[in-house]
């Protein structure tokens, strides 16, 4: 399973764009990059999910660049609702995913 | 997720004494987990399973033991509690055949209490 590296915390100010990037360097040709929101006393939720390029849903977008060996985790305009914690995984779905500790957002008025 | 349950939601139980956590599912997925996460240390797989007669361990599996009733139920033991047991554990599903790696839904979380 490729090991993922992200920072433990960040802060950003209610309609800033947040951009969390998680680094993968050992990540395997068929593993996929998937991200995850947790808010406090839930389990984690998807959010998106992408192999190379960019990707784009209703909630966010994910930059992955050729080497494949990092992502950017891309929250437009954020609010006080998106304060949460994000986990970057990368795997191939034939083993189960590797959570890590996440990135704690916390976004501030 | 409404369509992946747990009971009980919160548990107190005293050193030494057996208890079990259960996880239901509505999804028709044959995929079932079992997380426990503390405080800054995000979630740890304890115990998984592929399909009704697959059972494997997960990163942190002592102490605890599961069981795969059906399809939708899976089930887990901690044979005699200890205190540093106490956590909030999560069930999961998924299925591998929604995209190119399944997405976990989770359940609404165990917070479990060993005095």
């Amino acid at each position: 399973l490729a090991k993922t590296t992200q920072p433990i915390s960040m802060d950003s100010y209610e309609g800033q764009e947040v951009n969390i990037t998680c680094s993968h360097n050992n990540i395997a040709t068929n593993d996929y990059i998937t991200w995850y929101q947790q808010f406090p006393s839930q389990g984690p939720r998807f959010i998106i999910q992408g192999y190379k390029t960019k990707v784009t849903n209703e909630v966010a977008s994910l930059f992955i660049p050729a080497d494949r060996k990092s992502s950017t985790l891309s929250l437009p305009r954020v609010s006080l609702s998106d304060t949460a914690v994000y986990y970057c995984l990368a795997g191939s779905g034939n083993t189960p995913l590797v959570f890590g500790k996440g990135t704690r957002l916390s976004v501030i008025a | 997720d409404a369509d992946v349950t747990q009971t009980p939601r919160n548990r107190i139980t005293k050193t030494g004494k057996r208890i079990m956590l259960e996880c239901s599912q509505t999804k028709g997925h044959d995929r079932m987990y079992w997380y426990r996460q503390d405080p800054g240390l995000g979630l740890r797989l304890i115990y998984y399973s592929f399909d009704v007669k697959d059972i494997n361990k997960g990163e942190i599996s002592d102490g605890y033991s599961v069981s795969r009733q059906a399809q939708a139920k899976f089930s887990l033991s901690l044979e005699s509690a200890i205190p540093n047991q106490t956590a909030l554990y999560f069930c999961a599903t998924s299925d591998p055949g929604q995209r190119e790696v399944e997405t976990q839904y989770f359940g609404p979380g165990t917070r479990l209490l060993v005095l």
